[in-house]
């Protein structure tokens, strides 16, 4: 079991872009959280989907969306990169199987420059 | 609503001394609560979790936790502190399946000195 995935590594980008991240559950999980950890503080959550829908919002401009695939794989999309969005984006994943627990994947690290 | 409050931003101990990392949390219904660790570059890692079973929660590493609902805490501890266990710890809340969003504190950093 390869666990949870996250793509690329790392990125860097300059304001005013955009940018796409990728994450790939764990296996036989359905649902899948977006994080995002600034330098320095704990993850704030931005989004869950389920069932290809987005089930649960934290408070995140709209300039952050998202989107899950069939096979449950999902996409964090941010328009307009602000400084600020420098951060550590972390995927979580869950099941029915998973108990109470969502599995970390090790996350991408963006710079907005 | 839910919210946590790591009391403490940065903790140092002795190696071989007991760790204590204290936690509050504030929830509107029967939380699951949580303890991730995560090492320098790395992934989170789960510690342990309580979900309306048994109060006193062992996890892994030596560590535990203990729900007190009149308190509402859940505090971390661990007998004896290993220089290995130096990292960033998140005390996290959820509902009751734990499967929707996370509300995380704001981390207590472990020192262990030699």
């Amino acid at each position: 079991d390869a666990g949870v995935t996250q793509s690329p590594t790392h990125l860097i980008k300059t304001r005013g872009q955009q940018v796409t991240l990728r994450c790939s559950p764990k296996s036989g999980h359905d649902t899948v959280s977006w994080y995002q950890q600034a330098l320095g503080q704990g993850p704030q959550f931005i989004f869950q989907y389920y069932e290809e829908e987005e089930r649960q919002r934290g408070n995140f401009p709209d300039r952050f969306s998202g989107h899950q695939f069939p096979n449950y794989s999902s996409e964090l999309n941010v328009n307009a990169l602000l400084l600020g969005d420098s951060a550590l984006y972390l995927c979580a994943s869950s099941g029915s199987g998973s108990g109470n627990e969502q599995f970390f994947g090790p996350g991408t690290r963006l710079t907005v420059l | 609503a839910q919210s946590v409050t790591q009391l403490d931003s940065h903790v140092s101990v002795s190696e071989g001394t007991p760790v204590l990392l204290r936690c509050n949390y504030s929830s509107s219904y029967s939380p699951s609560l949580f303890w991730y660790v995560q090492h320098p570059n790395k992934g989170l890692q789960l510690l342990l979790k309580y979900t309306s079973a048994a109060t006193l929660v062992k996890g892994i590493n030596g560590f535990e936790a203990e729900f007190k609902k009149s308190e509402t805490s859940f505090h971390l501890t661990k007998p004896s502190a290993h220089m290995s266990d130096a990292a960033e710890y998140f005390c996290v809340v959820s509902d009751r399946t734990g499967r929707r969003a996370l509300t995380f504190g704001s981390g207590t950093r472990l020192q262990v000195q030699p």
